[in-house]
């Protein structure tokens, strides 16, 4: 069974410009997460999609945002981007089944010059 | 108060012996409770997950659930250098597959060989 898939693995943008991030959960889960991670804020919960519909939202500002396609695949775009956006972005792909368990694919590590 | 709290250390122990990694949460109503180790560079890995009062054992690995003081613990016992990460507690406040999660910031762990 594959794991869970995310692309690219490492991105350089400049201020100002926008980046789109994809991810592929694992056959079957119909839930994704988006996560940020920095070294002085740890995980920080950015939205969760399920079934093409975001069913919750962490307190990031609306630069950030995502979609859910039906194959389950799921998009984060951000735009006009900041030094402090720096971060590597993790999916997580949800089972959906018994209390629900996370699988992180390997992240995208964004780095904004 | 934030919501998932843990001790940032480092953590260390020598090799062979039992590492005990602390967590308290905020919210009473939380469900389920996850324990993920994370190596440098690396997305988080899930190692165990709890969700009634008491101890599960896998493994070297045993998680304590505590709700009446909200707290929840991981035990390794025979620390190998292998072990030296960072351990990520979460916690899921959601229910019947929705997601609400909140990590802490992670403790790090050293086993000197």
């Amino acid at each position: 069974k594959a794991g869970v898939t995310q692309t690219p693995r490492y991105l350089i943008k400049t201020r100002g410009q926008q980046v789109t991030l994809s991810c592929s959960p694992i056959s079957g889960h119909r839930s994704v997460s988006w996560y940020q991670q920095t070294p002085g804020q740890g995980l920080q919960f950015l939205f969760e999609y399920f079934s093409e519909t975001q069913r919750n939202k962490g307190n990031f500002p609306g630069r950030f945002s995502g979609r859910q396609f039906s194959n389950s695949r799921s998009e984060m775009n951000v735009s006009t981007l900041e030094l402090g956006d720096s971060a590597l972005y993790l999916c997580a792909s949800n089972s959906g089944l018994g209390h629900n368990e996370q699988f992180f694919g390997p992240g995208t590590r964004l780095t904004v010059l | 108060q934030k919501e998932v709290e843990q001790n940032s250390g480092p953590l260390s122990v020598p090799e062979g012996a039992i590492a005990s990694l602390n967590c308290t949460y905020s919210d009473r109503g939380s469900q389920s409770f996850f324990w993920y180790r994370q190596y440098s560079g690396k997305s988080p890995e899930l190692i165990m997950f709890i969700y009634s009062n008491g101890d599960k054992e896998d493994g070297r690995f045993t998680a304590q659930l505590n709700k009446a003081s909200q707290y929840v613990s991981l035990l390794i016992r025979d620390s190998q250098p292998s072990d030296s990460a960072t351990y990520l507690c979460a916690v899921n406040l959601g229910s019947g597959g929705y997601q609400k999660v909140t990590f802490g910031t992670g403790t790090k762990l050293q086993v000197i060989p």
